[in-house]
């Protein structure tokens, strides 16, 4: 079985102010876990993903997170926020094994202000 | 490369009665998810196709079903619309098994009224 908690519907940040959106899982095998981010009557865009490579992930739009086995979490981080960056951002678990589908956590908003 | 495709955009019908999505995945993508993400709670998985077969379902009733063609397009049926299945469905393509994660589309708005 899998689970993803995300801390916080929301969080607000100012611009160019240091983004942090957290993420813990739960998870009976390896994981793979993933970022993705929403913005407004859109799809899901993927923002990186840690498949048992390196445990430090970079993704797109200067994005980044760090697998944390002994602390279970998967947190996402970007130095210096723009407004371009508010969006709803999710993360996301998967068994690293069998039919295992994605399990989504229920989201963290962005905002920022300027 | 077209991404995901999902038609309609929107789609609004009357509690009773029969709703269906389409999706055309990625191509060379054989594998289609379908989610639902309702106000407030989440994307929810609905079902997972692969090479035509259905390889896992989420918790929802018989009445949401689908199916996937020889061209690996997909179709999502709900019947019997109640109200609390207004949400945004969100199809998603892969290649395989998606252990690498799925791209997905911009999804159809339900509204049921």
């Amino acid at each position: 079985a899998q689970s993803v908690t995300q801390l916080g519907s929301h969080v607000s940040v100012s611009e160019g102010a240091l983004v942090l959106l957290r993420c813990n899982y739960s998870s009976s095998v390896p994981p793979y876990l993933f970022w993705y981010v929403q913005y407004p009557n859109q799809g899901l865009q993927l923002l990186l993903k840690y498949t048992s490579a390196a445990t430090l992930v970079k993704g797109i739009n200067g994005f980044e997170a760090e697998f944390k086995k002994s602390e279970t979490s998967f947190h996402l981080t970007k130095p210096s926020a723009h407004m371009s960056d508010a969006a709803e951002y999710f993360c996301a678990v998967r068994l690293n094994s069998g039919y295992s589908t994605l399990t989504f956590g229920k989201g963290t908003m962005l905002l920022v202000s300027p | 490369e077209a991404g995901v495709t999902q038609s309609p955009t929107h789609l609004i019908k009357t509690r009773g009665q029969q709703a269906t999505l389409r999706c055309s995945p990625i191509s060379g993508h054989t594998s289609v998810y379908w989610y639902q993400q309702a106000l407030g709670l989440g994307l929810q998985f609905l079902l997972w196709y692969d090479e035509g077969e259905e390889r896992n379902r989420g918790n929802f009733p018989p009445r949401f079903s689908g199916r996937q063609f020889p061209n690996y397009s997909s179709e999502l049926n709900v019947n019997a619309l109640e109200l609390e299945d207004s949400a945004l469905y969100l199809c998603a393509s892969s290649p395989s098994t998606g252990a690498h994660g799925y791209t997905f589309g911009s999804g159809t708005r339900l509204t049921v009224v």
